[in-house]
């Protein structure tokens, strides 16, 4: 079946320390999407990347997808509480059908 | 004010009964998505529907059943042949096709004993 590794599974950072996840696929993506879901709630759209070696900035997050389009990469400055939950990539169903296949998501904690 | 609605929040069950759960978008969507989450996990898809009146399985549909009778509605039935049917259950809306972002609705807490 359709793999899609995210790691680490789980972070813990002190507030003020950098943050990053990654998510890589065995086959090459056309897109990919990243998604945030605070506790208790429900998954957010942040971004989408669809080039090749693109970088989105919103802020202090960062976004990157891989020059082969089979990872990427979310990366946050200087974290701060509000960062608490978990990030979710979501990347085509590579059966051919229109829907998205998540990864297993980054849980993150920020310690104040 | 645009957005999708799912009810109740929480829900609680006795084993062997059937429960359906709501979800309605006002957002002129396509596509509906059903989505399972257990503590900790990520999002596994149930039932899937691009149009009116068609639908799709996802990966775990067995014990799941779904109905697309309106473009708005996309209600999921959890019978009493879904194993372990406790569990956080997200719905979500998207323009039809790959390129679009899913919208998600609040979720309901299933709980069943």
């Amino acid at each position: 079946g359709q793999q899609v590794m995210q790691i680490p599974q789980y972070q813990h950072v002190q507030e003020g320390e950098d943050f990053t996840t990654y998510c890589n696929s065995s086959t090459t993506l056309s897109n990919i999407q990243w998604y945030k879901q605070r506790p208790g709630g429900h998954p957010v759209f942040l971004i989408q990347l669809v080039k090749s070696g693109e970088v989105k900035k919103q802020k202090r997050l960062t976004f990157q997808f891989g020059e082969a389009k089979k990872n990427s990469s979310l990366h946050i400055t200087a974290t701060q509480t509000t960062d608490v939950g978990t990030y979710f990539c979501a990347v085509p169903d590579q059966t051919g059908a229109n829907n998205l296949f998540f990864g297993t998501g980054t849980r993150l904690t920020v310690i104040p | 004010d645009g957005g999708i609605t799912q009810s109740p929040k929480y829900l609680f069950r006795k084993e062997g009964q059937n429960v359906t759960l709501s979800c309605e978008q006002n957002l002129n969507h396509d596509a509906m998505y059903w989505y399972r989450q257990d503590p900790g996990q990520g999002l596994r898809l149930i039932y899937y529907s691009q149009i009116v009146n068609d639908f799709q399985k996802g990966d775990i549909a067995e014990g799941y059943s779904v109905s697309r009778e309106k473009k708005e509605s996309f209600p999921l039935t959890v019978t009493s042949a879904q194993k372990n049917p406790t569990a956080f259950y997200l719905c979500a809306s998207s323009q039809a096709g790959r390129l679009y972002e899913q919208y998600f609705g609040p979720g309901t807490r299933l709980t069943v004993t």
